[in-house]
């Protein structure tokens, strides 16, 4: 089935670092989506993107639709300490239906901050 | 207003029992999804509620899992005859839209842990 691939899987930077990871998948996404887990909580959605090469901010994380459409990008910039967490991409798996959107996550990349 | 809401937060049970699990979602979200986290792993997708529509149950694991959603309102995921396999953090969402083009709101998930 349609799988996400997330890369690094860990990172541990020092505050004030830029960070940059990425997503890839062998199938094509028509959405993608970045989501960021707390410990002991549900994730929450950072940003969603939804056109080939389209670029968005949020505050110091932006993220990229690739071009093939087959990856996707996303980078904080000047980390700080509660930016610690599991960054997840997410999408509606391909082929997608008319009437609903089942969504699949990768397998995270687990930010560290040293302050 | 009130987010998803999960309980037990914690479940210890004892191998070969049945488990269920609640979720209120938020009220007027019309999608609901079930999904699955292990240790250091990412979101399993397991099943997933639109509306009055059949719901997608493509992501079950096995038939011992079951998900029912009353008055399209609370869901109850079921596992019966429990394994220590099945031990994880069970996290529900809801959305007002499809899901890949609105936010999933999660709740803090329930951490069912199988002895």
């Amino acid at each position: 089935g349609q799988q996400l691939n997330q890369s690094p899987q860990s990172m541990f930077i020092q505050e004030g670092e830029d960070v940059s990871m990425n997503c890839t998948s062998s199938s094509i996404f028509n959405t993608w989506l970045w989501y960021k887990q707390d410990p002991g909580e549900g994730p929450v959605l950072l940003i969603a993107l939804y056109k080939a090469g389209e670029l968005t901010s949020n505050g110091r994380l932006t993220a990229q639709f690739g071009i093939t459409r087959k990856d996707s990008f996303l980078n904080i910039s000047a980390s700080i300490p509660s930016d610690v967490g599991i960054y997840f991409c997410a999408g509606p798996a391909p082929p997608m239906k008319t009437s609903y959107d089942k969504v699949i996550f990768g397998p995270g990349t687990s930010l560290s901050v040293i302050p | 207003g009130a987010g998803v809401s999960q309980s037990p937060s914690n479940k210890v049970t004892e191998k070969g029992k049945d488990v269920e699990l609640r979720c209120d979602p938020i009220s007027g979200h019309t999608a609901l999804y079930w999904y699955r986290q292990s240790l250091g792993q990412g979101l399993e997708f397991l099943i997933y509620f639109q509306g009055n529509s059949a719901p997608d149950k493509s992501g079950l694991p096995s038939d011992r899992f079951s998900a029912e959603r009353t008055g399209g309102s609370v869901s109850t995921l079921t596992i019966q005859r429990t394994q220590q396999e099945d031990s994880a953090v069970y996290l529900c969402t809801s959305t007002s839209g499809r899901g890949g083009n609105s936010p999933l709101h999660f709740g803090n998930g329930t951490r069912l842990t199988v002895t």
